[in-house]
């Protein structure tokens, strides 16, 4: 079956625009949770969303934000866009139910995104 | 934050030789999972180890835990060129929280 899809792979994006990626998680997962990897601070968690709530955040500004589809499609978006927000923004999907602690966590290929 | 450090953060081996590969975390865990990163590419999952289990094989791969030193090794036998790549480990999910801290990840060369 297919894994999961990001898009765009690849954008350039100026100061103070802002950015939507889109991630289709892997058929039949209902949870969707970003990371953005810098060579700086590594791979850090953003967010997970779980039938359409968000149900846990990492330690980003406000600037990001996502949200979650019925087809549990998720979008992430950042906006007045920085310098630093230059990254790879990863997507994972798994099937998330709360008893499922053992869940396997599986990443799409991840969005180049580069601030100019 | 990360949850804790990979050891080596670098490792350059012989094609054919073994990788060993380790990984201290902080906190009590449920879960860890191992990812492989090529170079600009997501991260593949490898093998995921629960608290209850010390040691997991897929193929050329073995992972070890010990919770009461809160730490896990990953080792590849007979490497290969394609084995070439960052590998990272990373706790969690726990409870739910479909949520992973990762290390730092130890960038491994194998040279033909």
């Amino acid at each position: 079956k297919a894994g999961v899809t990001q898009t765009p792979r690849y954008l350039i994006k100026t100061r103070g625009q802002q950015v939507t990626l889109s991630c289709s998680p892997i058929s039949g997962h209902r949870s969707v949770s970003w990371y953005q990897q810098t060579p700086g601070q590594g791979l850090q968690f953003l967010f997970e969303y779980f039938s359409e709530t968000q149900r846990n955040k990492g330690n980003f500004p406000g600037r990001f934000s996502g949200r979650q589809f019925s087809n549990s499609r998720s979008e992430m978006n950042v906006s007045t866009l920085e310098l630093g927000d230059s990254a790879l923004y990863l997507c994972a999907s798994s099937f998330g139910g709360a008893r499922l602690s053992g869940n396997t966590i599986y990443f799409g290929e991840g969005s180049w995104l580069t601030v100019v | 934050s990360q949850q804790g450090e990979e050891d080596p953060q670098a490792l350059s081996i012989q094609e054919g030789e073994n990788a060993t590969m380790n990984c201290s975390y902080k906190t009590s865990i449920n879960n860890l999972q191992w990812y492989r990163q090529n170079s600009g590419r997501g991260l593949v999952h490898l093998i995921l180890i629960r608290s209850n289990e010390r040691e997991k094989h897929s193929g050329r791969l073995r992972v070890t835990l010990d919770t009461s030193k809160k730490s896990s090794s990953l080792l590849i036998t007979a490497s290969r060129a394609a084995d070439t790549a960052s590998y990272f480990c990373a706790t969690g999910p726990i409870q739910g929280a479909q949520k992973l801290v990762f290390g730092q990840g130890t960038r491994l060369t194998i040279n033909p």
